[in-house]
């Protein structure tokens, strides 16, 4: 079955603009997790969505927010945009038990100049 | 906050050998800890969960311990190949906060 896509794959953006960012999880998992991997802070957790609600939260400023649709679906978006919000951002999906298994998108990758 | 670290930090083998990687996590309170394996500028590849009650997994020439008491997993890897070459990064489930916790990961390079 088709894994976790996530679109864009590459994407260039300009400090104070917004971006949002897609993900599909695997057919039949209602649980979309998001990350944030950079050099410097290796992988940071953001947010998880379940059911169309946020069941936990990263330590993450207001400018990063999320949703999930009924299609299990998720966005991400980012906004007014800072350099340091360059990163490779993933995406992981699960069934959405607490002992479910992970698994992650390509990612996109996110340059802010 | 749940820590979690990963020795060494870089490790390059001749092929063949069996190696092991490590990962210690501070807190005990965990519901699961997933090994995968990250290719560059890629996304990850889940290698091995161990459930928090279990003491081992094993997948092909893999294999994975935790003991959850001493906050300690290791990544056993046998007669390793070229292939082999990439990141590993341990990842534990906390559930105190309901979160994901990632080490900083291995690098590994299997020399032909």
């Amino acid at each position: 079955k088709a894994g976790v896509t996530q679109t864009p794959r590459y994407l260039i953006k300009t400090r104070g603009q917004q971006v949002t960012l897609s993900c599909s999880p695997i057919s039949g998992h209602r649980s979309v997790s998001w990350y944030q991997q950079t050099p410097g802070q290796g992988l940071q957790f953001l947010f998880e969505y379940f059911s169309e609600t946020q069941r936990n939260k990263g330590n993450f400023p207001g400018r990063f927010s999320g949703r999930q649709f009924s299609n299990s679906r998720s966005e991400m978006n980012v906004s007014t945009l800072e350099l340091g919000d360059s990163a490779l951002y993933l995406c992981a999906s699960s069934w959405g038990g607490d002992f479910n298994e992970q698994y992650f998108g390509p990612g996109t990758r996110l340059t802010v100049t | 906050k749940q820590e979690v670290t990963q020795i060494p930090a870089a490790l390059s083998v001749p092929e063949g050998e069996n190696l092991v990687l490590n990962c210690s996590f501070t807190d005990s309170a965990i519901y699961n800890l997933q090994w995968f394996r990250q290719d560059p500028g890629k996304g990850l590849t889940s290698l091995l969960l161990i459930q928090s009650s279990q003491r081992e997994q094993t997948s092909g020439r893999l294999n994975a311990s935790l003991d959850k008491s001493s906050g300690r997993s290791t990544l056993y890897i046998a007669a390793s190949q070229p292939g082999d070459s990439a990141t590993y990064l341990c990842a534990v489930r906390s559930n105190t906060g309901n979160q994901f916790y990632f080490g900083t990961g291995t690098s590994l390079t299997v020399i032909p």
